[in-house]
């Protein structure tokens, strides 16, 4: 089983440049998330979705889009890449409830310069 | 505001002996805790959960976790360390969003370190 795949797994951009990451889930998930992780802090919630066509921003939404039109892909744009964005992104889906588990993917490393 | 606390970022045991990671939570109303690994370039893997219910959870691994509501803890523990348990742990708790999306707040993290 695939479960959730992200894409690419690493990038290296120049400050201002956009970029989209991919991430796909094949479980039927109707919940979908975008988390940042930095050392020291955990991961942080970026944006999530609850079905397609609804997004709604977590606690660290600004220089980020997200859009969902089918279950399976919630993609992350970055708008114009600041060295603030340098991170793991990790993709994650999961069923409601709040003893849901997230299933998360194997994160893009993101470095911009 | 519920919150997650990990005492000890860096944690160093021998093979064989008892791995013991801190987790407190604040929150109230009656929380939903969770124990995740991560192995180096990957991604979270669920070890355990906890739900209202046994205070005692066994998780994958052979990892289990006790819940202490007088104590707001949920400390992971596993009674003999393997080489491959080193990675980085996160205990997380659920907390209900607008529109319903259960986000997880993460603790920093404890990274594992086992040696021979």
């Amino acid at each position: 089983n695939a479960g959730v795949t992200q894409t690419p797994k690493f990038q290296v951009l120049k400050t201002g440049q956009s970029m989209t990451l991919q991430c796909a889930q094949d479980m039927n998930h109707e919940y979908m998330s975008w988390y940042r992780q930095d050392p020291g802090m955990g991961l942080r919630l970026i944006h999530y979705s609850v079905g397609a066509g609804i997004t709604d921003q977590g606690e660290v939404p600004n220089g980020y889009n997200v859009s969902r039109s089918t279950t399976e892909d919630f993609p992350l744009r970055l708008l114009s890449a600041a060295p603030s964005q340098t991170s793991v992104y990790f993709c994650a889906s999961s069923r409601p409830g709040e003893n849901s588990p997230l299933h998360f993917g194997n994160g893009t490393r993101l470095t911009v310069t | 505001a519920q919150s997650v606390t990990q005492l000890g970022s860096h944690v160093s045991v021998s093979e064989g002996a008892l791995v013991l990671l801190r987790c407190n939570y604040s929150s109230s109303v009656p929380p939903y805790l969770f124990w995740y690994v991560q192995y180096p370039n990957q991604g979270l893997q669920l070890l355990l959960k906890y739900t209202t219910g046994a205070t005692l959870v066994k998780g994958i691994n052979g990892f289990e976790a006790e819940f202490k509501k007088s104590e707001t803890s949920f400390h992971l523990t596993k009674p003999s360390a393997h080489m491959s348990d080193a990675a980085e742990y996160f205990c997380a708790v659920s907390v209900t969003l607008s529109g319903g999306y259960n986000k997880l707040i993460f603790g920093a993290g404890t990274r594992l370190a086992v040696h021979p």
